[in-house]
């Protein structure tokens, strides 16, 4: 299975302020995708990051708050942009191969003061 | 559009008790089904999967999922749970005709007195 590392594993940032978060994977993936994971709720797609093309995001979050980045098959990063205290949740990147489950990273959890 | 369903959001068990999280889908053509369990203060990990075949399929710690059709069900089960079994449980779903998105559910947090 592939291994997934992602940073920061956490953060404190200011309202207003951007944190672009890293992921990086040991093995060339087909799929990546970011989700979001707010307190006691369960995982919501943010986008799928394409390889060398614009995200797809999904209902609800648009490329200008949550731009996306994916130079090639094992690294991709989701900057979260002019942030509130509302944005305030964990990150997560996870990655799926042809016929393999998907994978996910530690998360960042990323807090918003 | 594919969606998941989990009806027990919080689950209280004493050790040795068995354990039955339901998970139901929706979608029109063949799916995909996991479950991923999160400890307290770890990543997701995969539990089980289900691609075809026989449909119930054995995970990791003894737990299993009756993946059955005509219900739309594919429910978790452990016959006698353990205090490291407390964690959050997501049931995800992926339909195969569509675009290999995974739908979660909104997850089960159960909790294991010893």
């Amino acid at each position: 299975s592939a291994v997934i590392s992602q940073k920061p594993s956490r953060d404190i940032c200011q309202r207003g302020t951007s944190l672009t978060i890293q992921c990086q994977v040991d093995s060339q993936v087909t799929m990546m995708f970011w989700y979001r994971q707010q307190p006691g709720q369960s995982l919501t797609l943010i986008a799928t990051a394409n390889q060398g093309s614009e995200a797809t995001y999904e209902s609800g979050f648009v490329i200008d708050k949550f731009p996306i980045s994916r130079p090639n098959l094992t690294f991709s990063t989701l900057t979260v942009s002019n942030m509130s205290p509302e944005d305030s949740s964990i990150y997560l990147c996870s990655v799926m191969t042809d016929n393999s489950p998907l994978h996910f990273g530690n998360g960042t959890r990323l807090t918003v003061t | 559009a594919q969606s998941v369903s989990q009806h027990n959001h919080h689950v209280i068990l004493s050790e040795a008790a068995s354990l039955e999280l339901g998970c139901n889908y929706s979608y029109g053509g063949t799916v995909n089904l996991f479950w991923y369990v999160q400890y307290p203060g770890q990543h997701l990990q995969l539990l089980l999967k289900y691609f075809s075949g026989d449909p119930l399929v054995k995970g990791i710690k003894g737990f299993e999922a009756e993946f059955i059709k005509s219900k739309f069900s594919f429910n978790l089960r452990k016959p006698s749970v353990q205090w490291s079994d407390t964690a959050e449980y997501f049931c995800a779903v992926i339909g195969t005709g569509g675009s290999y998105i995974p739908t979660f559910g909104r997850g089960t947090s159960l909790i294991v007195h010893p």
